[in-house]
This record gives C-alpha cells, structure tokens and sequence, in this order.
C-alpha cells in the first residue's frame, strides 16, 4: 500500500516558467488537499477536493490551479513561477478520519 | 472561520521529563483531531487521532485528549527522549468540506 506519492521530490523554476506537481493515493479517498509549508509559517491550504470533479479554494489559491479528473489524482500547476511560490508542498488524502501526507516537494523560483 | 493555535512556538526540556503540548482551536464542531510529528526536511508522520466523540487515544509513551467544549487538545509525552525531538502539529478536521487545518507546530527538543 504506497498511501499518499508525490513527484517530484526536488525542483528548481526559472521565474516565469510552468509546471505541474504530481499526487496520486490509493486509498480511495474522496478528501484531497495541496499544502504549502513555508519556515515558520505553518501548512496553509491551497486548495482541496471533496471528490472527482470538485475542487475549492483554500487560504492561498493565488499563482495555483489544480484538476480532479480521477479519484486518485490530484495534480496541482503552477503558471508563471514566481519566487514567492518557492516552498516545500504536501498533498494529503483524507475521508473524515485520519489524514495521510505524501514527502513532499521542495521548490525553489530562482 | 476555524483557527488552531499552538503554544508555545518552541519548547526545550531535559531527558526523562514529562511534558505537555497544547493545542486549542475556535470552533469546537469538529469531526476529528490528529496530532502529527515532522522531522527536519521530512514529512507528516501520523501519530494520533482522537475522534470527536473520544476524549483520548493512546500510543506507546504518547497520550492525546481533546475537550471540544472548551476547543482543547493536549498531547503529553512521557519519560521523553532525545529522539523526541521534532516539530509536533496538530489538525483539525472540520466543516461540510471537510476542511484539515493545521497549528503552526511546537519544535520540541529534548536535551540529553
């Protein structure tokens, strides 16, 4: 049982460049979520799926889109990089019980 | 809108102490509580979750209550260790979304 993977583990942007963060969990979880983590700050939600097909916003949406098109997946973009993006990202599943994270990844916007 | 508050923001004790984190959040219609270990660089480790309807869970050295009357959660650890030492977060789970939001975390190191 992999739980909650999360690709890349490391990323270095060029400022203005695009990319997509990958999270997929298998256990059939409806609840997911993307968090960004910076030093002292806390996790902050981005955004967070109830179920395929149906994302919200979260504290810090800004710079971010995701997509639910499975279960399983949950992809969050980054358009037009900026340095203020650079942070370490989780992704957590969840169904009204305990929530399970990936590694995360570190990026950072140069 | 639900706030998590932890404090204090760091906290150093000296081996074989007992200790007590705290953990308290404003709005008490929560489904459940989870308290989570982050090493350095690391990520989420699970440790416990307290349902709404418990008032504790217990694992090893570690015990979690929660009074949602009051908006409290304490994790105490026992006869602490060297190998303790980490960022302790707790979350709640709360809302029709079920919306996870999380403290800032308590950086607990323990002296040898």
């Amino acid at each position: 049982n992999a739980g909650v993977t999360q690709t890349p583990k490391f990323r270095i942007l060029k400022i203005g460049q695009s990319m997509t963060l990958q999270c997929t969990q298998d256990m059939n979880h409806n609840y997911m979520y993307w968090y960004r983590q910076d030093p002292g700050m806390g996790l902050k939600l981005i955004y967070y799926s109830v179920g395929a097909g149906i994302t919200d916003k979260g504290e810090v949406p800004n710079g971010y889109n995701v997509s639910r098109s499975t279960t399983e997946d949950f992809p969050l973009r980054l358009e037009l990089a900026a340095p203020s993006q650079t942070s370490v990202y989780f992704c957590a599943s969840s169904y009204k019980a305990e929530a399970f994270f990936g590694q995360g990844t570190r990026l950072t916007v140069v | 809108k639900q706030e998590v508050t932890q404090i204090p923001a760091a906290l150093s004790v000296p081996e074989g102490e007992n200790l007590v984190l705290n953990c308290s959040f404003t709005d008490s219609a929560i489904y459940n509580l989870q308290w989570f270990r982050q090493d350095p660089g690391k990520g989420l480790t699970s440790l416990l979750l307290i349902q709404s309807s418990q008032r504790e869970q217990t694992s090893g050295r570690l015990n979690a209550s929660l009074d949602k009357s009051s908006g409290r959660s304490t994790l105490y650890i026992a006869a602490s260790q060297p190998g303790d030492s980490a960022t302790y977060l707790c979350a709640v789970l709360a809302g029709a979304n079920s919306k996870l939001t999380f403290g800032k975390g308590i950086t607990l190191s323990v002296r040898p």
